[in-house]
C-alpha cells in the first residue's frame, strides 16, 4: 500500500524557516518523481513543485512564484522527499501536501499544516 | 501561466440528478488534464486523468470529456458521498495549475 507521511508543519515567524518531510513507502520511491502542492485555509490548490527521478536526473522546477524560496529536494536511501521554506510570509500559510507522480498527482499524503504568524 | 477557470463556484444537487461541471484553460492544454476530488477535511484524490481516463476504483458514474482549452466533467447519478470540491489541472505547461475549484453540495 502506498503510504505518504508528512511531517514537519507547525508555527514559524514572518522571515523565518521550516523543512517539511515525506516518508515514502509502498513503492519503488527512487523511480518515483515526486510533487509539493498546497493548501490555504478555505482556498484551492497551489503547485508548488516536483522533482524527478535520480534515473531522470534528480532535479526540480519550482514554481516562479515562490522566487526560490521554497526548495524541493529528496534523499532516496532514507526514501524520503523534502521541502525546504525559507523567508517564511504569512501567505505561505497552509496545508502541503506530499504526492507520488508528477503529471498525473495519483498518491497524496493527508499534508501537514503550516502557519506562519508573529 | 495557464489559467484555469472553474464553473460554477458552487453547485447544489439533489441525489439522482445528472451533474456538469467546467473547466477552460487559458491556452491549448491538449489532453494533458485531470480532475480531482477533495471530500471535505480530506487530501484530495485522483479521479480522471487525460480528460477521460478514470482512476482505479472511481465508480462509472463519473466521466470526462473535453479537449484543447474547455473540458467538462459528468456525474451521471449523484450520490450522497460525491460531496466535496472537486479540481480540474492541466499539465501541459509548467507551473501546472488548478482550476479554483466547484463546490458540491446534496440540496
Amino acid at each position: 500500500e502506498v503510504q505518504l507521511v508528512e511531517s514537519g508543519g507547525g508555527l514559524a515567524e514572518p522571515g523565518g524557516s521550516l523543512r517539511l518531510s515525506c516518508a515514502a513507502s509502498g513503492f519503488t520511491v527512487n523511480n518515483a518523481w515526486m510533487t509539493w502542492v498546497r493548501q490555504a485555509p478555505g482556498k484551492g490548490l497551489e503547485w508548488v513543485g516536483r522533482i524527478r527521478s535520480k534515473s531522470d536526473g534528480g532535479t526540480a522546477d519550482h514554481a516562479a512564484s515562490l522566487k526560490g524560496r521554497l526548495i524541493i529536494s529528496r534523499d532516496d536511501s532514507k526514501k524520503t522527499l523534502y521541502l525546504q521554506m525559507n523567508s517564511l510570509k504569512t501567505e505561505d500559510t497552509g496545508v502541503y501536501y506530499c504526492i507520488a507522480g508528477a503529471d498525473r498527482l495519483d498518491y497524496w499524503g493527508h499534508g501537514t499544516l503550516v502557519t506562519v504568524s508573529s | 501561466d495557464i489559467q484555469m477557470t472553474q464553473s460554477p463556484s458552487s453547485l447544489s444537487a439533489s441525489i439522482g440528478d445528472r451533474v456538469t461541471f467546467t473547466c477552460q484553460a487559458s491556452q491549448d492544454v491538449r489532453n494533458y488534464f485531470n480532475w480531482y476530488q477533495q471530500k471535505p477535511g480530506k487530501a484530495p484524490k485522483l479521479l480522471i486523468y487525460d480528460v477521460s481516463n478514470l482512476d482505479t476504483g472511481v465508480p462509472s458514474r463519473f466521466s470526462g470529456s473535453g479537449s484543447g482549452t474547455d473540458f467538462t466533467l459528468t456525474i451521471s447519478s449523484l450520490q450522497p458521498e460525491d460531496i466535496g470540491t472537486y479540481y480540474c489541472q492541466q499539465y501541459h505547461h509548467l507551473p501546472y495549475t488548478f482550476g479554483q475549484g466547484t463546490k458540491l453540495e446534496i440540496k
